[in-house]
């Protein structure tokens, strides 16, 4: 069974940083695209970022570029997201998800980030 | 990367069929093959219901039908269920961003 599980959210102050993690199993990790997607209190569903199975290419939305970094640990079976200069605007929960071609298809439960002063 | 547009709401009796739009752009939608949509309970993740346009996933009921015209993606729910209420979201590969932008959200309310 195909498990995601994020951790890593907490209260922070902008200007803070926080690094997401996303814990896999029960599948072959290392096989696959993974995106991270955030959600903010009532709102929908937004696109944050991607990564290659090896690692080698990711992409983000425009509003995280710069800030935003997403990486992997094949090794450890574990996606990451290392998130600077956090704004209030970034506060959301933050799922991990696995890709089916061009699609999210395992999600985990989520991982909620409050950026306030 | 603007969202892509759908109604705010939509609903329907048990058993009624409904239908969703999923309005994009010529670099989107348009462009790809790459149209998915989930659902999402209250509190809950989403749930991939619909893959590249009009594919299911293991284990999700034909009653969900997926389909692309122009820039414009639908999905339609027939026989409508108690538990089909839920929100609703469209989701497309973007080339032009080499990215993906989601639908605004369609809550669907069974009567």
């Amino acid at each position: 069974e195909v498990q995601l599980v994020e951790s890593g959210g907490e209260l922070v102050q902008p200007g803070g940083s926080l690094r997401l993690s996303c814990a896999a199993s029960g599948f072959i990790f290392s096989s696959y695209w993974m995106t991270w997607v955030r959600q903010a209190p009532g709102k929908g569903l937004e696109w944050v970022a991607n990564i290659k199975p090896d690692g080698s290419d990711k992409h983000y939305v425009d509003s995280v570029k710069g800030r935003f970094t997403i990486s992997r640990d094949n090794a450890k079976n574990s996606l990451f997201l290392q998130m600077n200069s956090l704004r209030v605007e970034d506060t959301a929960m933050f799922y991990c998800a696995t890709h089916k071609d061009w699609s999210f298809d395992h999600w985990g439960q989520g991982t909620l980030v409050s950026v306030s002063p | 990367q603007s969202a892509l547009t759908q109604p705010r709401s939509v609903s329907g009796s048990p058993g009624q069929s409904v239908t969703i739009s999923c309005t994009g752009t010529s670099t989107d939608i348009g462009a790809y093959k790459f149209v998915s949509w989930y659902q999402q309970h209250p509190g809950k993740a989403p749930k991939l219901i619909i893959y590249d346009v009009n594919k299911r996933p293991s284990g999700v009921p034909d009653r969900f039908s997926g389909s692309r015209s122009g820039n414009t993606a639908s999905l339609t729910i027939s026989g409508l269920q108690t538990d089909d209420e839920a929100d609703y979201y469209c989701c497309s590969f973007s080339g032009r961003f080499t990215s993906y932008v989601f639908g605004t959200a369609t809550k669907v309310t069974v009567l």
